[in-house]
């Protein structure tokens, strides 16, 4: 079964620092770009970052440039998404996606919560 | 890079149509094919609806369709039913810095 499950969210206070996580299942993990889009409570998704196949390309939303770094690694069918000086405005529901071509995120896991508060 | 415009909501009844516009720019829908639309249940993972402006994965009702002119994508679900009942996103490829943008969402009611 082709599955994405997300990890490690949590509560942390503002200024800290979180790994997510994004175990994938079901298919060749590195052949496929990957995503994280988030969604703020009461908000709609965002796109966050993307990471190549191979790693060697990044991008990011501008509102976490500098704080926050994708990587994977392919030899554990792993996605992540290092999170440093955590503002409020990052709490959300964080999803890993597949980027099957050009945007077409065709596979989602459930989603791990972040909450930034004191 | 702002989110692309979506209206709040739309609704139809059972066996009716319903059309979601979504409004970008020339830096983005305008210039690219490359508009997807997800499904999205609350507390669930959202579905890939339709990608490249028109097509539609496996699985994807034929009742679901895309299209798009100049700077607006539009999605319509002819024949609603009870479980298209949800929120829909669109988004847009917005080029080699910024990648990708979503709409702002649309809640979809089936009355």
């Amino acid at each position: 079964e082709v599955q994405l499950v997300e990890s490690g969210g949590g509560l942390v206070q503002p200024g800290g620092s979180l790994r997510l996580s994004c175990a994938a299942s079901g298919f060749t993990f590195s052949t496929y770009w990957m995503t994280w889009v988030r969604q703020a409570p009461g908000k709609g998704l965002e796109w966050v970052a993307d990471i190549k196949e191979d790693g060697s390309a990044k991008f990011y939303v501008d509102s976490v440039k500098g704080r926050f770094t994708i990587s994977r690694d392919n030899a554990k069918n792993t996605l992540y998404l290092q999170m440093n000086s955590l503002r409020a405005e990052d709490t959300a529901l964080y999803y890993c996606a597949r980027n099957w071509a050009w945007g077409a995120f065709d596979i989602w896991g459930q989603g791990t919560m972040v909450t930034v508060s004191s | 890079q702002s989110a692309l415009t979506q209206p709040p909501s739309a609704s139809g009844s059972p066996g009716q149509s319903v059309t979601i516009s979504c409004i970008g720019t020339s830096s983005d829908v305008g210039t690219y094919n490359y508009v997807s639309w997800y499904q999205h249940h609350p507390g669930k993972a959202p579905k890939l609806m339709i990608y490249e402006v028109s097509k539609r994965p496996s699985g994807v009702p034929d009742r679901f369709s895309g299209s798009k002119s100049g700077n607006t994508a539009s999605l319509t679900v002819s024949g609603l039913q009870a479980e298209d009942e949800a929120d829909y996103y669109c988004s847009s490829y917005a080029g080699s810095n910024i990648l990708y943008v979503f709409g702002t969402g649309t809640k979809v009611t089936v009355l």
